[in-house]
């Protein structure tokens, strides 16, 4: 019975560089929401996905962010040209029903831009 | 802005005292949920409260929703060293299709 999936768990990249995060929900969910936290603080909205669809983005940056989740596969968040200031834990929750209640959360993605 | 608020962002207490985390809300939430986050893991859902008033207890961890669902507090009784990590609430404003706004958290410390 596996968890929220999350790859990679740590990754740096080079100011200018693309980052791809990956997060694949519990079985039987097909609602994934992303969250970043940055250090010492609590977790901030950035976008809930479905199957196919984005339901709310509001809470991601317009420029060089951008998330998926595909019929097949796992939900994607893209960061391009990444700049200092993403570094972060990007975490990943899903869901079975598309409400607040219990969203199970992956073990996080570690992002670090040197 | 912070629409959740979170006090203490900090507390270090002796093994065996008692600890409270308050959180406020500048509107009225559907429901407020506890997560506890160990240093470097994720957060880890606690518990959720719905009702207007609602008290749920799970064994040493007291929680309460206000009665005008804006507020919310975790006490937990005699902590122990196994209670170390950071706990966040988090709100859902009912309008949002399961968007959670999440607190600061409160680091606990317990030294024991």
């Amino acid at each position: 019975n596996a968890g929220v999936m999350q790859n990679p768990r740590h990754l740096v990249r080079r100011r200018g560089q693309e980052a791809r995060l990956r997060c694949s929900p519990m079985k039987g969910h097909s609602h994934v929401y992303w969250y970043r936290q940055l250090p010492e603080e609590g977790l901030k909205f950035m976008v809930y996905l479905q199957k196919e669809n984005i339901i709310d983005e509001s809470g991601m940056p317009k420029e060089r962010f951008s998330a998926e989740f595909p019929k097949e596969g796992p939900s994607i968040l893209r960061i391009q040209q990444v700049v200092r200031g993403d570094s972060a834990a990007y975490f990943c929750a899903s869901s079975q029903t598309g409400t607040s209640y219990e969203q199970y959360f992956g073990p996080g993605t570690r992002l670090t831009v040197t | 802005g912070q629409q959740v608020m979170q006090i203490p962002q900090y507390q270090h207490v002796q093994e065996g005292e008692d600890f409270t985390t308050y959180c406020n809300s500048s509107t009225t939430l559907s429901n407020i949920q506890w997560y506890k986050q160990r240093p470097g893991g994720h957060p880890v859902f606690l518990i959720q409260l719905v009702k207007s008033g609602e008290v749920k207890k799970q064994k040493r961890l007291t929680f309460q929703f206000g009665e005008a669902k804006k507020n919310s507090s975790l006490h937990i009784t005699a902590t122990q060293t196994t209670d170390v990590g950071t706990y966040f609430c988090a709100g859902d404003r009912g309008s949002t299709l399961g968007r959670l706004y999440f607190g600061r958290g409160t680091q606990l410390t317990v030294w024991p």
